[in-house]
Formats: C-alpha cells, sequence, structure tokens
C-alpha cells in the first residue's frame, strides 16, 4: 500500500522555540494532507486540513498562527509549531490522501512524531 | 455531535483466544465505520470497514458489523496470534471521508 513518512520521529526543544515536521507522501501524489494530534491515552483529534497551493482549513479551536501548515508540493506537506510551550507537548501524525483510489480507503497515515517541549 | 467510544486498554490475552473490542459511535446522518490499527512504530493503517448499516468489515480474520439499531461496531477475532499485537482505533467519518473521528484506541497484547 501507499506510504507516508513523518520527519523527525521524536523532538525536544526548549521553550519559547519553533519545531517544523514534515510529512511526505512518499509513491502517490496527495492534494489533501490531515494534521492531527494525539494526547496520552485520548483519541487523535483532527487540527487542519491542507490543501496543495492553498491555504490550510483549520479546525475550530486551534490557533492558525501557532500551528502554521505549508502544502507547497503534492508530497510534503509541513506543521510549524511556533513559539512551542510545554503545553504543545504532543503526538502528531499526519495522513494523506491517495485522489487515486477508492474514497473511503485513501487515507494514508504516517508514523507520527513524538514533540516534547521544556 | 459525532464521536467514537472505546474500550479501555490494554487488552492482555493468551495466543488463541476470542477477541472483542468494544465500540459505539454517535453522530447525525449514516456514517461509515472504520477499524485502524497501528503496530509499534508504524503508521494506523486501515484494517477494515463498513459504510452502511448490516454491513460487515472483515480482513486477516477480523471482523465487525455494523449495528445501527445499537450504534456499534465491534471488533471480533476468533483466534488471536502474538502478531496482532498493536493498538486498535476504531472511526467514523461522514460524508467525503474527509473527516475523521478516532476512539482513544485499545493497546492489545498477545502473549504466548
Amino acid at each position: 500500500g501507499a506510504v507516508v513518512s513523518q520527519h523527525p520521529s521524536w523532538v525536544i526543544c526548549k521553550s519559547g522555540t519553533s519545531v517544523k515536521i514534515e510529512c511526505r507522501s512518499l509513491d502517490f501524489q496527495a492534494t489533501t494532507m490531515f494534521w492531527y494530534r494525539q494526547f496520552p491515552k485520548q483519541s487523535l483529534m483532527l487540527m487542519a486540513t491542507s490543501n496543495e497551493g492553498s491555504k490550510a482549513t483549520y479546525e475550530q479551536g486551534v490557533e492558525k498562527d501557532k500551528f502554521l501548515i505549508n502544502h507547497a508540493s503534492l508530497t510534503l506537506s509541513t506543521l510549524t509549531v511556533t513559539s512551542a510551550h510545554p503545553e504543545d507537548s504532543s503526538f502528531y501524525i499526519c495522513s494523506a490522501r491517495d485522489p487515486g483510489g477508492d474514497p473511503s480507503d485513501t487515507q494514508y497515515f504516517g508514523p507520527g512524531t513524538r514533540l516534547t517541549v521544556l | 455531535g459525532n464521536s467514537v467510544t472505546q474500550m479501555e486498554g490494554p487488552v492482555t490475552l493468551s495466543e488463541e483466544a476470542f477477541l472483542t473490542i468494544n465500540c459505539t459511535y454517535t453522530a447525525t446522518g449514516y456514517p461509515s465505520l472504520f477499524w485502524y490499527v497501528q503496530y509499534p512504530g508504524e503508521g494506523l493503517q486501515l484494517l477494515l470497514k463498513a459504510t452502511k448499516a448490516d454491513d460487515k468489515g472483515s480482513n486477516k480474520g477480523f471482523e465487525a458489523t455494523y449495528r445501527k439499531e445499537t450504534t456499534s461496531f465491534h471488533l471480533e477475532k476468533g483466534s488471536v496470534q502474538v502478531s496482532d499485537s498493536a493498538v486498535y482505533f476504531c472511526a467514523l467519518s461522514r460524508n467525503n471521508f474527509n473527516k475523521f473521528y478516532f476512539g482513544s484506541g485499545t493497546k492489545l497484547n498477545v502473549k504466548p
């Protein structure tokens, strides 16, 4: 099946710094990518939908100036956590949609990035 | 609103035991229902799905039936293997499959 990668798999940063997480679709072109956040023992929460070449659509309650999303190519979306604080520590997961398949099958998930803000 | 509730884990079973992981949902309209599995160090993978009431999704010996009357989509397997050890997520999606609502995940540990 299709593969989605994320980089880095884990990152530790100091409070106040910015961190960029990359999400790549390795063998298909993804016009739409999604960013999720997962707290311990809780479900994945959709943060935003990233469309290639246009602005991301953020879910209610997600600060778009804090979580910057760029989808500059059909295989890469980035999430930048700006001025990170300890409460931003979480597991961030991306998924990418393969437009060539059955719509109900085609969200492929990356392995996630563990962010720890000290 | 839309939400998914699944049983808390971890669930620990011996090899060849019967597995049930409960999942119930709340949704407006007629959602599609999914089970995803996440093996250690990997991304979520679609395990099975059902897009309408009374459909049964099945894959790799796992199955789940979309029960509208009980708003449930319980995951079952007759005989688990050590290789089934993973985290299982129940999810629903409506309309165009862009937005998924996930349960909190259930970790399954299968001992030899």
